[in-house]
C-alpha cells in the first residue's frame, strides 16, 4: 500500500533555481526519509527526520515535516544540472514495523 | 561504504523459467529487502528478512519467494517466471530503524 504521496510528479527548472517536492503521507510515522534515484539506478539515501523534528538542513538540501498536515517537503537551493534525477520519499511507521513504504516519486529535471 | 551488490544488472529470461536474483551485503546488516520498481507505480515491496531464514511478505509476494541461509545473501526467486514480472528489481539492506542501502537493480525482461 502507497504511504507517501509526492507532488509534483514531474517538474523542469533552470540551473541555479530552487526546487521544492513535497511529499503527504496517512498515518502517523515513526520518520520520513528522502530518497533520490538517478535513471536506471538504485536509490540513494539523503536525509532522515523524525516525527519529533520539524526541519533538518544537509547542504544544499533542506526538509521539513508537519506531522499535523502529514506532510513534508524537499528544498534543493541553487540546483545543477546534476541533481537532475527522480526523489522519493518514504516513510517508517510507529508500531516497530520494520517496512518503509515509498511514494511514486517526483522526477526532477535541472536544465543547464 | 555500505556496499550492496545484485547478481546481474540486465538478465533476460523465458516465460516459464525459474528465476534467481541474488543480493550481497557487506555491512552485517540485519535486515535486507526486496523491492520492484514499475513506472508509474513506484517501489513495491516484495518480501523482506531481518534475520537469517528469517521472512516476511511485502505487499506483493504473489509468484515469488526468498531465501536467507546467510545473513549477507537475500535471494529472490521466480518460481515461474511471466511477462508480467518483466521489471527492476531493487534490494536493500538496513541496520535498525534507520536509512536504506540499495544495490545498482537488476533489470529482468520475461519474454
Amino acid at each position: 500500500s502507497q504511504q507517501g504521496e509526492e507532488d509534483p510528479q514531474a517538474l523542469s527548472i533552470q540551473e541555479g533555481e530552487n526546487a521544492t517536492m513535497n511529499c503527504s503521507y496517512k498515518t502517523s510515522i515513526n520518520n520520513l526519509q528522502w530518497y533520490r534515484q538517478n535513471s536506471g539506478r538504485g536509490l540513494v539515501h539523503l536525509i532522515l527526520i523524525r516525527s519529533n523534528e520539524r526541519e533538518k538542513h544537509s547542504g544544499r538540501l533542506r526538509v521539513t515535516l508537519d506531522t499535523s498536515k502529514k506532510s513534508s517537503s524537499l528544498l534543493i537551493t541553487a540546483s545543477r544540472a546534476a541533481d537532475t534525477a527522480s526523489y522519493f520519499c518514504a516513510t517508517g511507521s510507529q508500531g516497530g514495523s520494520e517496512k518503509l513504504v515509498f511514494g511514486k516519486g517526483t522526477k526532477l529535471t535541472v536544465n543547464p | 561504504d555500505v556496499k550492496v551488490t545484485q547478481s546481474s544488472r540486465y538478465l533476460v529470461k523465458r516465460t516459464g523459467e525459474k528465476v534467481f536474483l541474488e543480493c550481497v551485503q557487506d555491512m552485517d546488516h540485519e535486515n535486507m529487502f526486496w523491492y520492484r520498481q514499475d513506472p508509474g507505480l513506484g517501489l513495491r515491496l516484495i518480501y523482506f528478512s531481518y534475520d537469517v531464514k528469517m521472512k516476511e511478505k511485502g505487499d506483493i509476494p504473489e509468484g515469488y519467494s526468498v531465501s536467507r541461509e546467510k545473513k549477507e545473501r537475500f535471494s529472490l526467486i521466480l518460481e515461474s517466471a511471466s511477462t508480467n514480472q518483466t521489471s527492476m528489481y531493487l534490494c536493500a539492506t538496513r541496520q535498525g530503524a534507520f536509512e536504506q542501502y540499495f544495490g545498482p537493480g537488476t533489470r529482468l525482461t520475461v519474454t
